[in-house]
């Protein structure tokens, strides 16, 4: 089992331009989340999914739309990339049945916008 | 709102004890994360308090006590591969995860 994948895994981008970041599992998670991590802070949530066909915001959504049109996969989307928006992100995982709350997280994408 | 403290860096040595404390202040709670993450590596779960108490898994425990927004992780014989940060998370009134910036742990031989 490869459990959580993110492609890619390194990524340079210019102002303006655009992205998308896949996060794919084969643990048959319900819940899906991105995250994105910065020197200094703690993880904070762009946006995540609680079961196909459904997505909601986090913490810091702006400038990032997602979608879950399969199970197994969350797709993270820059429209117009900025410099702001440097940073490790990490897709991470969750069975959702609330007896179980660990998240288990991908190997991470380290985006550079110049 | 919610709030997580924890310090940014420590050193220990090999073989010691180490106690990482994190505060946190919230509304909601269901529960506290302990993950710990290798540099340039994904964050990997170590434990999980929803009771007040310790709860003990090997060389690692960790200890919450909800009146006084608490908690503390606890390393015991520190081996090398123990160099990494180490995450608090705060599951909040939502189940989601609120997380702290993260403990460096520095181990010198």
């Amino acid at each position: 089992n490869a459990g959580v994948t993110q492609t890619p895994k390194f990524r340079v981008l210019k102002t303006g331009q655009s992205m998308t970041l896949l996060c794919a599992q084969d643990m048959n998670h319900e819940y899906m989340y991105w995250y994105r991590q910065d020197p200094g802070m703690g993880l904070r949530l762009i946006h995540y999914s609680v079961g196909e066909g459904t997505t909601a915001k986090g913490e810091v959504p702006d400038g990032y739309n997602v979608s879950r049109l399969k199970k197994q996969n969350f797709l993270l989307g820059l429209e117009s990339a900025a410099p702001s928006q440097t940073s490790v992100y990490f897709c991470a995982t969750e069975r959702g049945d609330r007896d179980t709350d660990t998240q288990y997280f991908g190997p991470g994408t380290r985006l550079t916008v110049l | 709102g919610q709030n997580i403290d924890q310090p940014t860096e420590m050193t220990a040595t090999e073989g010691a004890i180490v106690q990482i404390n994190c505060t946190y202040q919230t509304s909601g709670f269901n529960g506290l994360f302990w993950y710990q993450q290798h540099a340039g590596e994904a964050p990997t779960f170590l434990s999980y308090n929803v009771l007040d108490g310790l709860e003990e898994k090997g060389r690692f425990s960790s200890f919450l006590s909800r009146s006084k927004g608490y908690s503390y992780l606890l390393l015991k014989e520190l081996q090398m591969k123990d160099s990494a940060s180490y995450l608090c998370a705060l599951m909040d009134s939502n189940y989601q995860l609120i997380w702290g910036a993260g403990t460096k742990l520095i181990i010198k031989p």
